[in-house]
């Protein structure tokens, strides 16, 4: 149980360009969402969190207009790279928790981003 | 705010020996969870072993246990007999009781190398 997807895996694009990435909670209703950042042999940084049916919150420093991240139902988080740049190239985690039981999450197995 | 130091970069052990992780954190809370989480090459985190603070005794899955010593706000991890699958990177990890808090603060992990 607890198993977490994403969608796609690997993406590359052109700069400019916007791409989408999803996270799916598969067997459990997911009322938290959570979007990672994970920059080459170094920690996660959090980006945002999103509840269902409402805004994200985004860490400080995180530009909301680049990263808009959408959680439409309890099993689905978009996080959208707005014209993505090459400095946007890294490693996007998403996690989830559990409607009934919040203290732990269960992590995607990551999308790696390259802007070319 | 919370932080999580994880003061070894770099370990290593001899498959079938024991090795132990440190990590420290600094909070002002009473009541949080601490985590031990696992990121083998293929980037999947993967939960090890979970703690409540407001529980004394040390948790344990399998090889993996805790050592938990709360005044000391100290949380090490200890893998017994080592196996060539535990290689990884490896995070400690703070989450907030409170709700609205639920947000995972990482240490910088420690990269964990197992010797045939």
């Amino acid at each position: 149980g607890a198993v977490v997807s994403q969608h796609p895996s690997w993406v590359i694009c052109k700069s400019g360009t916007s791409v989408k990435i999803e996270c799916r909670s598969l067997d459990f209703q997911a009322t938290t969402m959570f979007w990672y950042r994970q920059f080459p042999k170094q920690s996660l940084m959090l980006m945002a969190t999103s509840n269902e049916g409402s805004k994200a919150t985004y860490e400080q420093g995180v530009e909301k207009d680049k990263f808009l991240i959408n959680h439409a139902s309890l099993t689905l988080s978009t996080l959208t790279v707005t014209s993505a740049h090459p400095e946007d190239s890294s490693f996007y985690i998403c996690s989830a928790s559990q409607a009934e039981a919040t203290d732990t999450q269960y992590f995607g197995p990551g999308t790696r981003l390259t802007v070319l | 705010a919370q932080t999580v130091t994880q003061s070894q970069p770099e370990m290593s052990v001899q498959e079938a020996e024991t090795v132990t992780l440190s990590c420290t954190y600094d909070t002002s809370e009473s009541d949080y969870y601490l985590f031990w989480y696992k990121q083998p090459p293929s980037r999947q985190m993967i939960l090890v072993i979970r703690q409540e603070a407001y529980k004394q005794q040390n948790a344990t899955e399998n090889r993996f246990s805790v050592n938990f010593q709360k005044a000391a706000k100290s949380f090490s991890l200890k893998i017994s007999d080592s196996q060539l699958g535990d290689a990884a990177m490896y995070f400690c990890a703070y989450r907030s009781l409170y709700f609205g808090n639920e947000k995972l603060t990482f240490g910088t992990g420690t990269r964990l190398t197992i010797i045939p």
